[in-house]
């Protein structure tokens, strides 16, 4: 079975400052994907990025980073230069090869809020 | 584009009502789902289907049924609400293929008093 631990219930920053969600997963699977959403006040979930397990390379993109370590099954996710449209609870998720049905495990969500 | 269009997207049931919440998407999708969000507990899945007219559980299925009569539409039923079924409903679809992001609906918020 799978399972996604986000252990930072809530986040709580200043404007500008760096906040840095933790991700960490279980799964007995070599190939796997991992997934983090997005889901504003407005509560729709907005997908932000994808990664497989045989792809380690970390991806920068605007604002956002995300640092994947099979070492220690971690797969993390840094905001920089926080604004206020970023307050948003933020889903990890993972899918595994073997399920050929591509069923998404969520960690439970880091509330993320920003204030001016 | 609509993407995955959840209808209603507020609900108050009664307890032992029934209701049947719609999911219809546009994106040609093989794969739909249904999740619910509970505080502290993220999404977990409901039931799920691979194609029309198949139909899987997932999660926490106990007190739903789904069906897929057609591609688009994948509909989820509460025969008799309970208040354990207050929830925020997501329904989902993706490409078949797993290196691929799901697209979410907006969310159906249900209250079973």
């Amino acid at each position: 079975a799978q399972k996604v631990t986000q252990a930072q219930t809530e986040i709580s920053v200043v404007e500008k400052e760096d906040v840095t969600l933790d991700c960490v997963y279980e799964t007995r699977d070599t190939t796997y994907y991992l997934f983090w959403y997005k889901q504003p006040p407005s509560g729709e979930l907005v997908f932000l990025i994808r990664r497989n397990s045989f792809d380690e390379q970390n991806e920068i993109s605007g604002r956002y980073s995300w640092n994947f370590q099979k070492s220690t099954s971690s797969f993390n996710f840094t905001i920089t230069a926080s604004q206020v449209v970023d307050s948003a609870v933020y889903f990890c998720a993972l899918s595994v090869l073997t399920d050929s049905w591509g069923k998404l495990q969520f960690g439970a969500g880091t509330q993320v809020v920003v204030t001016p | 584009n609509a993407g995955v269009t959840q209808t209603p997207k507020f609900r108050v049931l009664k307890t032992g009502q029934s209701m049947t919440l719609l999911c219809a998407q546009d994106m040609n999708h093989e794969y739909m789902y249904w999740y619910r969000q509970d505080p502290g507990m993220g999404l977990r899945l409901i039931h799920y289907s691979v194609g029309e007219g198949t139909t899987a559980k997932g999660e926490v299925p106990d007190g739903y049924n789904v069906s897929r009569l057609k591609k688009q539409n994948f509909l989820l039923g509460l025969e008799s609400a309970a208040p354990s079924q207050t929830s925020v409903y997501f329904c989902a679809s993706r490409i078949q293929g797993l290196n691929t992001e799901a697209f979410f609906g907006q969310g159906t918020r249900l209250t079973v008093v």
